[in-house]
């Protein structure tokens, strides 16, 4: 079974600095997306970021960006620049993309990011 | 276009009862994929409906339902409510005409409590 762990429950960063966020995961498949998901407090998760396994270049969003380590199973989410709306949940998401569970998002325990003015 | 919308927002129940939650995807999204928030255990899936059958389901026990209809709405249910099924409900459709890059939009979820 897949499982996504991010091994940082809190995080914190200046404003306008530089944060990154951890996430491994484990999974013997080979065909699969990673995303990661920001849920600020009360308000919807959306999706930051994706990236799919085949692809070895590093997605970016803006500030966004992933370092994507297939072989050591690692997805990073780097924020630059960070500002005071990025304060929220973190969440790492793995979903494969064949077979019947391809609807199937795995998510990691979430990082909480507070960003200080 | 409008978002996902779930309804209630918030909902207070005793143990034992059961309770039926609504989402409504975004126009145009045919799946729909429901998930468990809760602090202990985080964000689990609970199952995914496609074109009004279940695709795929999570490992929930059979107190756990759902269906979807033919405007893709889809509801929940839960039977006979324990305390352990407090927790945020989320609701989340996706367009999978788009191939395998289709995203997940998340609703507000509906935050359930079981007293």
């Amino acid at each position: 079974a897949q499982t996504v762990t991010q091994s940082q429950p809190e995080m914190s960063v200046q404003e306008a600095e530089t944060v990154t966020l951890s996430c491994t995961y484990d999974t013997s498949e080979s065909d699969y997306y990673l995303f990661w998901y920001k849920q600020p407090p009360s308000r919807q998760m959306i999706l930051v970021i994706r990236q799919e396994a085949y692809k070895q270049q590093n997605a970016t969003e803006n500030r966004f960006s992933v370092n994507f380590q297939k072989a050591a199973k690692s997805f990073s989410l780097k924020i630059s620049d960070s500002q005071l709306g990025d304060a929220a949940m973190y969440f790492c998401a793995y979903r494969r993309n064949y077979g019947g569970s391809q609807g199937n998002l795995i998510f990691g325990k979430g990082t909480k990011l507070s960003v200080k003015p | 276009k409008a978002g996902v919308t779930q309804t209630p927002r918030y909902l207070i129940k005793t143990r034992g009862q059961q309770v039926t939650l609504s989402c409504s995807p975004i126009s145009g999204h045919r799946s729909v994929s429901w998930y468990q928030q809760t602090p202990g255990q985080g964000l689990q899936f609970l199952f995914e409906y496609f074109s009004e059958t279940q695709r795929n389901k999570g490992n929930f026990p059979g107190r756990f339902s759902g269906r979807q209809f033919s405007n893709s709405r889809s509801e929940m249910n839960v039977s006979t409510l324990e305390l352990g099924d407090s927790a945020l409900y989320l609701c989340a459709s996706s367009d999978r005409s788009m191939g395998w890059a289709y995203e997940q939009y998340f609703g507000p979820g509906t935050r359930l409590t079981v007293t």
